[in-house]
């Protein structure tokens, strides 16, 4: 089975740029994360989605993020304009069902964003 | 913010069993306790949950104190590719995961 796939790998940026990340979940896979994690810290949910509509996107700086999955398939998050303290590991995430005791999220590799 | 606490580090050597604590005092009667480790460079990996019960699988098993305060992953046998950062997640089945700064766990030859 294949995992979650996600690209690029690696990315780096001027402050001020745009930048998006493009995310391929688990074939099957209704639900998908986007997380943020900062060097040190545990990922931290931007934002969900369940097929093409939005779960739960509280965490989500929405001045400057963006993501949709408008055939309720693969992802892009986007951030426009990027700040210093966009610098991160962005990860994306499946999962079969969204909620109940047996809950698995698959996870990608993740981007590396550095911004200067 | 989380609702767990866990050590920053730990070492084990290899072949040795790796006990991972956690403590989770104010954890709920509907929440469940997960762990999920990540190894350098790679995305979270689901390793194990329980309720109440003590559980195995083949990665590991999970064991949860009688009034559920805490409990305690143990990996049998450590070896060097069980070198990675373990968190430990409490939740109701119908949150999301919150993700603390986990235990980094440092298996050596």
């Amino acid at each position: 089975e294949a995992g979650v796939a996600q690209s690029p790998r690696y990315k780096i940026i001027e402050k001020r740029q745009s930048v998006a990340f493009w995310c391929n979940p688990i074939s099957g896979h209704a639900t998908l994360y986007w997380y943020q994690q900062i060097l040190g810290q545990g990922p931290k949910l931007l934002i969900q989605f369940q097929n093409n509509g939005v779960v739960d996107d509280s965490q989500l700086p929405k001045d400057r993020f963006s993501a949709e999955r408008l055939k309720g398939v693969d992802s892009t998050l986007k951030i426009q304009p990027a700040k210093l303290e966009d610098s991160a590991v962005y990860l994306c995430a499946s999962s079969l069902v969204s909620h109940g005791p047996i809950y698995e999220q698959y996870f990608g590799p993740g981007t590396r964003l550095t911004v200067t | 913010d989380a609702k767990t606490t866990q050590p920053t580090s730990m070492d084990c050597a290899e072949g040795r069993a790796a006990n991972l604590p956690c403590n989770h005092s104010t954890i709920s009667g509907n929440e469940y306790v997960y762990w999920y480790r990540q190894i350098h460079s790679q995305g979270p990996q689901y390793i194990i949950h329980g309720l109440k019960n003590n559980e195995t699988n083949e990665m590991a098993s999970l064991i949860i104190t009688e009034d559920r305060k805490s409990s305690t992953l143990i990996l049998p046998h450590a070896t060097l590719r069980d070198t990675a950062v373990y968190y430990c997640i409490v939740r109701e089945y119908t949150d999301k995961l919150i993700f603390g700064t986990g235990t980094r766990l440092q298996v050596f030859p």
